[in-house]
């Protein structure tokens, strides 16, 4: 199957700070990649489509402002969490679809 | 609006018994149906895959059905183990694109 990656595995940060997230395919050329967030003892709920080249296409009640998405390359998706609040705090995951889709490990997000 | 439906949302077997995870999905205009495995902290692994035209998949020790006129999918786990506990995440792709619609999943505990 397809090669994921997300960086950092794990972050803690203070309430009103920004916090970017990396999503790389390793394998495979990507136009389109996945942001989806888990809280927990919750299934994944996605949050935007990142498209490569173009704009972001976010979910309802998803804030574009808030939840920044960046795919300037068909390796690299990136998702900043712009002034974290401590209902922030969650697992964020990046996937890609290529014969069905394809998860990154994760990025735990805590905001103090 | 698709809306996907897990049952049992958690369910403990003994070692060596075989068991079935449902899944319900309301809209039957699906593109594909997935199964993940996650086990805690863990971002998703893929189990099995069905395309909408298909009936079945089976991977080893796991076999997904799918109906898609009854809106219905089952995970069927033979001979299960310990190792085999994690929560089993259904999940519907919606469009070419690959966007996905979860359900809550079912935590699965195989005792010893």
């Amino acid at each position: 199957g397809a090669v994921v990656s997300q960086h950092p595995s794990r972050v803690i940060c203070k309430s009103g700070t920004s916090v970017k997230i990396e999503c790389r395919s390793l394998d495979f050329q990507a136009t389109t990649m996945f942001w989806y967030r888990q809280f927990p003892k919750q299934s994944l709920m996605l949050m935007a489509t990142s498209n490569e080249g173009s704009k972001a296409t976010y979910e309802q009640g998803v804030e574009k402002d808030k939840f920044l998405i960046n795919h300037a390359s068909l390796t690299l998706s990136t998702l900043t969490v712009t002034s974290a609040h401590p209902e922030d705090s969650s697992f964020y995951i990046c996937s890609h679809s290529r014969d069905g889709q394809f998860f990154g490990p994760g990025t735990r997000l805590t905001v103090l | 609006k698709q809306e996907v439906t897990q049952i049992p949302a958690a369910l403990s077997v003994p070692e060596g018994e075989n068991l079935v995870l449902n899944c319900s999905f309301t809209d039957s205009a699906i593109y594909n149906l997935q199964w993940f495995r996650q086990d805690p902290g863990k971002g998703l692994t893929s189990l099995l895959l069905i395309q909408s035209s298909q009936r079945e998949q089976t991977s080893g020790r796991l076999n997904a059905s799918l109906d898609k006129s009854s809106g219905r999918s089952t995970l069927y786990i033979a001979a299960s183990q310990p190792g085999d506990s994690a929560t089993y995440l259904c999940a519907v792709i919606v469009g070419q694109g690959g966007k996905l619609i979860f359900g809550q999943g079912t935590e699965l505990s195989v005792k010893p």
